[in-house]
């Protein structure tokens, strides 16, 4: 099984539409998650962190997780061309990645106008 | 300067070769990691330092690799007897604190390609 798993993409919205990317581990004492957005050709940037349960709202992005489930998403609202980009999900302070950051495989977004 | 900063940007080596990548954290930035990511593939963790620590070598894929930070600064990430499974992208990330919750800041990569 591996530590970070994400949904297979692509994944297609239309403009303006809600788009949700998901994200489960199974590290079940992991501590700390992430989203980083890379656009092709570009190094990943970071764009949530979230630490507790719950939702964690910043602008258009809203991140959502859920330890009991070992589960982490990301909700992106009115989504915008300049969106599309690959999504990883990281996460961190395991017992299996201890202090290392752990990275899903990425979801592809391409948001149509 | 104000980011992280990796040199070269591009390198083609043979096969057998050996080649240094280089890494210029942030300043002030106690951690420092190095990742590899192969064309659509998501980022592979290679080594993780922090402070005067005993370095995380856990992902390093063989005993071809080997990393080095001098001074608690500049780190080196160098690859003996390259293979041509040895082409991706080498990105290396620094963060202010610990690796709970700071979050990481890459620099641009070096892309290299083994013929």
């Amino acid at each position: 099984q591996k530590e970070v798993e994400q949904n297979s993409g692509p994944l297609s919205v239309p403009e303006g539409a809600i788009a949700s990317l998901n994200c489960t581990y199974s590290d079940r004492v992991s501590q700390s998650f992430f989203w980083y957005r890379q656009y092709s050709g570009k190094s990943p940037e970071l764009i949530m962190s979230i630490y507790s349960n719950g939702d964690k709202e910043d602008g258009r992005f809203t991140a959502q997780l859920n330890k009991a489930s070992q589960y982490v998403s990301l909700l992106i609202r009115d989504s915008q061309p300049s969106d599309s980009a690959t999504y990883l999900c990281a996460v961190n302070g395991g017992e299996t990645s201890g202090s290392r950051l752990t990275f899903g495989e990425g979801t592809q977004l391409t948001v149509n106008p | 300067g104000a980011g992280v900063s990796q040199s070269p940007s591009n390198k083609v080596t043979e096969k057998g070769k050996d080649v240094e990548l280089r890494c210029d954290p942030i300043s002030g930035h106690t951690a420092l990691y190095w990742y590899r990511q192969s064309l659509g593939q998501g980022l592979e963790f290679l080594i993780y330092f922090q402070g005067n620590s005993a370095p995380d070598k856990s992902g390093l894929p063989s005993d071809r690799f080997s990393a080095e930070r001098t001074g608690g600064s500049v780190s080196t990430l160098t690859i003996q007897r390259t293979q041509q499974e040895d082409s991706a992208v080498y990105l290396c990330a620094s963060s202010l604190g610990g690796p709970l919750n700071s979050p990481l800041h890459f620099g641009n990569g070096t892309r290299l390609t083994v013929t």
